[in-house]
């Protein structure tokens, strides 16, 4: 069965910390993976992740692929209150749509509290 | 360009009720995903509609159901609501099956 685990699921740190999000997945097929932020509903996209070792980078935010050890860590630096969220790790298994878990396939999250 | 939406916001429904939330997708997108978040869990995948056909259904009873129309907005159908339906659904939207996903605000469903 496709899966994708994320860890820790919730974490606590004050502003000015960083901090690293892990997702490691087993899946059948793989297209690329996918972070989201998840503030109150929808989640809205961070980054999409098709190949090994290559980081990606938003502001204070980054994110990395490992293919050979099957996971991606995402990295926020000089946290802000506003970064408080639940950090969403999917693996999109692109050809596989129509099956039985559709094309996303979700981990639990990762709940990140940044206090002042 | 609009981007997805979803209606209702939020709605209590009592148990044994039926249920019926909606989506309308992003300009130009002719695929629908609804997931079920509950809380404290990542989304899961309930089903895909492409072309207002169902394009893949996951482990879900038969009494959650869709529609998708010819404009390629889409419907979710639930009946005899549990306690346990009660979750956050979200919409996503894609310009084809397999396509990048693009979420909607979701609907928060409470049964009690």
């Amino acid at each position: 069965e496709d899966k994708v685990v994320q860890s820790p699921l919730s974490l606590v740190v004050h502003e000015g910390d960083t901090v690293t999000l892990n997702c490691s997945y087993e899946v059948t097929n793989f297209r690329s993976l996918l972070w989201y932020k998840q503030e109150k509903k929808a989640p809205t996209f961070l980054f999409m992740l098709t190949s090994s070792g290559i980081e990606k980078k938003s502001g204070r935010l980054s994110s990395i692929l490992d293919k050979k050890e099957l996971s991606s860590i995402l990295n926020i630096t000089a946290t802000q209150t506003g970064d408080s969220a639940i950090y969403l790790c999917a693996v999109d298994l692109g050809l596989n749509y129509g099956g039985s878990q559709g094309n996303l396939i979700f981990g639990k999250g990762t709940k990140l509290s940044v206090k002042p | 360009e609009t981007g997805v939406t979803q209606s209702p916001t939020h709605l209590i429904k009592t148990r044994g009720q039926q249920v019926t939330l909606r989506c309308s997708s992003q300009s130009g997108h002719n695929t629908v995903s609804w997931y079920q978040q509950a809380l404290g869990q990542g989304p899961q995948f309930i089903f895909q509609y492409y072309r207002e056909e169902e394009n893949g259904r996951g482990n879900f009873p038969p009494r959650f159901s869709g529609l998708q129309f010819p404009n390629y907005s889409s419907e979710l159908n639930v009946n005899a609501l549990e306690l346990d339906d009660s979750a956050l659904y979200l919409c996503a939207s894609s310009l084809m099956p397999g396509g990048e996903q693009y979420f909607g605000p979701g609907t928060r469903l409470t049964v009690t």
